[in-house]
């Protein structure tokens, strides 16, 4: 069974702190992605990343996926209340028919 | 459809019921995804399906779980003789196809008293 493990699972940090997220796992993906999720509503995908070692950016927020392809990290820059949620990474296994496998997410609260 | 619609966003049910939620995906995704969230949790794998058919149904918890996408479009999932354990947000996600980015709907709330 493949499995994802984000850590940490809770964070809570002042406005303006820097904060890192991480994704691991000891299977090989074809691709991850990184979702944001909001209280009642459906997870939102922030980015896809698919090469070893790629970085995206995306605002405040940088995604890194590993070279070897099995963990990937989030970072954000200045963190302000409004990036409060729960950041979930997701991962899209080689073998085709397998569905996304989740990460159980990183609760983030940031306070004014 | 411009997203993926969930109905209902609420259910109440009283244990032992039988409930059905629906799942209406994006117009042209052949691939449709059910997963099961509790609190402040990622998303469980409940099942998978590839058109009509369940491409992977592993994550069904027991046989009072069954899904259903009969045209490959709609899909609806069913639950008999509900426990309270079973109470949880049910989510449903589609994509144009394997390993193709995912969107999920809002989700259906379960709540079995």
């Amino acid at each position: 069974t493949q499995l994802l493990e984000q850590s940490p699972q809770f964070l809570s940090i002042q406005e303006g702190e820097n904060l890192t997220v991480y994704c691991n796992s000891s299977s090989v993906f074809s691709s991850l992605q990184w979702y944001r999720q909001e209280p009642g509503e459906g997870p939102v995908l922030l980015v896809t990343v698919v090469t070893g070692g790629e970085v995206k950016k995306l605002k405040r927020l940088t995604f890194q996926f590993g070279d070897a392809r099995k963990d990937s990290s989030l970072h954000i820059t200045a963190a302000q209340p409004g990036d409060t949620g729960l950041y979930l990474c997701a991962g899209s296994p080689f073998q085709a028919g397998t569905a996304l496998i989740f990460g159980k997410g990183t609760t983030l609260s940031v306070s004014s | 459809g411009a997203g993926v619609s969930q109905t209902p966003s609420n259910k109440v049910t009283e244990k032992g019921k039988y409930v059905e939620l629906r799942c209406d995906p994006i117009s042209g995704h052949t691939a449709l995804y059910w997963y099961r969230q509790s609190l402040g949790q990622g998303p469980e794998f409940l099942i998978y399906f590839q058109g009509t058919g369940a491409a992977d149904d592993s994550g069904l918890p027991n046989d009072r779980f069954f899904a259903v996408r009969p045209e490959g479009s709609v899909s609806t999932l069913k639950i008999q003789r509900t426990e309270r354990g079973d109470s949880a947000v049910y989510l449903c996600a589609s994509s144009l196809g394997y390993g193709t980015v995912a969107f999920f709907g809002q989700g259906t709330r379960l709540t079995v008293v």
